[in-house]
């Protein structure tokens, strides 16, 4: 069965380092998505993704954050400078046309520790 | 702004019995409606959705729910649990048209034997 695929499943890095969080979605999929869950807390939408442009993004995606789909399979979410408060479970999730009635498919997360 | 409120952050049940997890969404707009579960270490997997029609809707592993819009809930039930059912699950809404999901904060599922 496709899946989403997420790498790497747990990184630890410091404070003001940029990280790469990378997603390979399911290969007919148009629709891209990033979540994220700080411990505790709820499932936060990030941003969402079509046609090699960012359709929607939430009040977390600040000028900090950017996504790429850099060729035909992965699609990537990059922090440039991490704070602290950046710790949290990323998932990456797509769909074959759009959230309207269609099912989001999650990756397994990637989980990321800001020391 | 659309907001999910899922009433119970631990549910506890016996095998075999019955059980609802609840959730109550406010949104001045039409909407669907989800419930995902989460197994540990695993994703999200969509258990059942609200689109539009029938208000009873049927999912996956004998799980169902019923939007009630007067009470702008969607309830998620089923009626004989077993231990595999253990898992966190989530109930999300989305405007029509809109792009994103929002969701409650989870419902943790114990199943004691």
């Amino acid at each position: 069965e496709p899946e989403v695929t997420q790498t790497p499943s747990h990184q630890v890095t410091q404070m003001g380092q940029e990280v790469i969080l990378r997603c390979v979605p399911i290969s007919n999929h148009l629709y891209f998505y990033w979540y994220r869950q700080i411990l505790g807390q709820k499932v936060e939408f990030l941003v969402s993704f079509y046609n090699n442009e960012i359709s929607e993004k939430s009040e977390i995606f600040d000028d900090q954050f950017s996504v790429e789909r850099p060729d035909g399979s992965n699609f990537t979410l990059k922090i440039r400078s991490t704070k602290l408060e950046d710790s949290a479970m990323y998932f990456c999730a797509s769909s074959v046309t759009g959230l309207a009635g269609r099912e989001l498919f999650f990756g397994e997360g990637s989980r990321l520790t800001v020391l | 702004a659309q907001s999910v409120t899922q009433l119970d952050s631990q549910v506890p049940v016996f095998e075999e019995a019955p059980v609802e997890l609840r959730c109550n969404y406010s949104s001045s707009v039409s909407v669907y409606l989800f419930w995902y579960v989460q197994y540990p270490n695993q994703g999200l997997q969509l258990l059942l959705k609200y689109l539009s029609g029938s208000t009873l809707v049927k999912g996956i592993n004998g799980f169902e729910a019923e939007f009630n819009k007067s009470q702008t809930s969607f309830h998620l039930r089923k009626p004989s649990v077993h231990i595999s059912d253990t898992a966190e699950y989530f109930c999300a809404v989305s405007d029509q048209g809109a792009q994103k999901l929002v969701f409650g904060q989870g419902t943790r599922l114990t199943i004691n034997p």
